[in-house]
């Protein structure tokens, strides 16, 4: 079963860059894609971007110039970077495995965290 | 505002079916087989039930099924039970630059 965690709750002030890196147990990060979710409060879920094992990234267009997703296979984690915040970026951020291409869905989910944009 | 239309709200009594729509366009749910349907109970994270339209992940009831025509998906759940209370989540691909879009979600209520 695979595991995914996320660090705690983050408080980031308006205008700076959000991080938060992801860690994959209990299987590999190799051959598959991972991706980042978002969910307001009280809201809808929203597809951040995705990476492949290798490197391949693919972000949702309306946050494109913001985001940048990268890998680390050795220590198998990746990580969510989210520059120019602003507390419409409030939100409970979720990593998950994506079964990528030809597929599309999110089997494995971490228990998510909170990052609220407040000076 | 969420690239597929969920109607907010949905609600049956223990034993009943209920069908939860979700309305999209010819370049996300009618261009493909790319529907899931996501559960979230509340305060919990969300759990696949669906995937590729009608295809059930080991371990969720039968009680679950999907189905799609044209631009609109439906997920039903039969034989309703007090655990099914939960938001749910249809999404879709939508091609490569979009990949993945969401509904905004339906609250289901057990009576």
């Amino acid at each position: 079963q695979v595991q995914l965690q996320e660090p705690g709750p983050g408080l980031v002030k308006p205008s700076e860059t959000l991080s938060l890196t992801c860690t994959v147990s209990s299987g590999s990060i190799k051959n598959y894609y991972w991706s980042w979710i978002r969910q307001p409060p009280g809201k809808g879920l929203e597809w951040i971007g995705y990476i492949y094992y290798s490197g391949n990234t693919n972000y949702n267009p309306s946050l494109k110039s913001r985001v940048t997703i990268s890998v680390d296979t050795s220590r198998s984690q990746f990580s969510l970077k989210l520059s120019s915040v602003t507390a419409a970026d409030t939100a409970v951020y979720y990593c998950v495995r994506d079964r990528g291409v030809w597929q599309y869905y999110f089997d494995y989910w971490a228990q998510g965290t909170l990052v609220t944009v407040s000076s | 505002q969420s690239a597929l239309t969920q109607p907010p709200s949905a609600s049956g009594s223990p034993g009943q079916s209920v069908t939860i729509s979700c309305t999209g366009t010819s370049g996300d749910i009618g261009g493909y087989n790319y529907v899931s349907w996501y559960q979230q109970q509340p305060g919990k994270v969300p759990k696949l039930m669906i995937y590729e339209v009608n295809s059930r992940p080991s371990g969720v009831s039968n009680r679950f099924s999907g189905s799609k025509s044209g631009n609109t998906a439906s997920l039903t759940i039969s034989g309703l039970q007090a655990e099914d209370e939960a938001d749910y989540y249809c999404s879709s691909y939508a091609g490569s630059n979009n990949y993945v879009v969401f509904g905004g979600g339906t609250k289901l209520t057990v009576l």
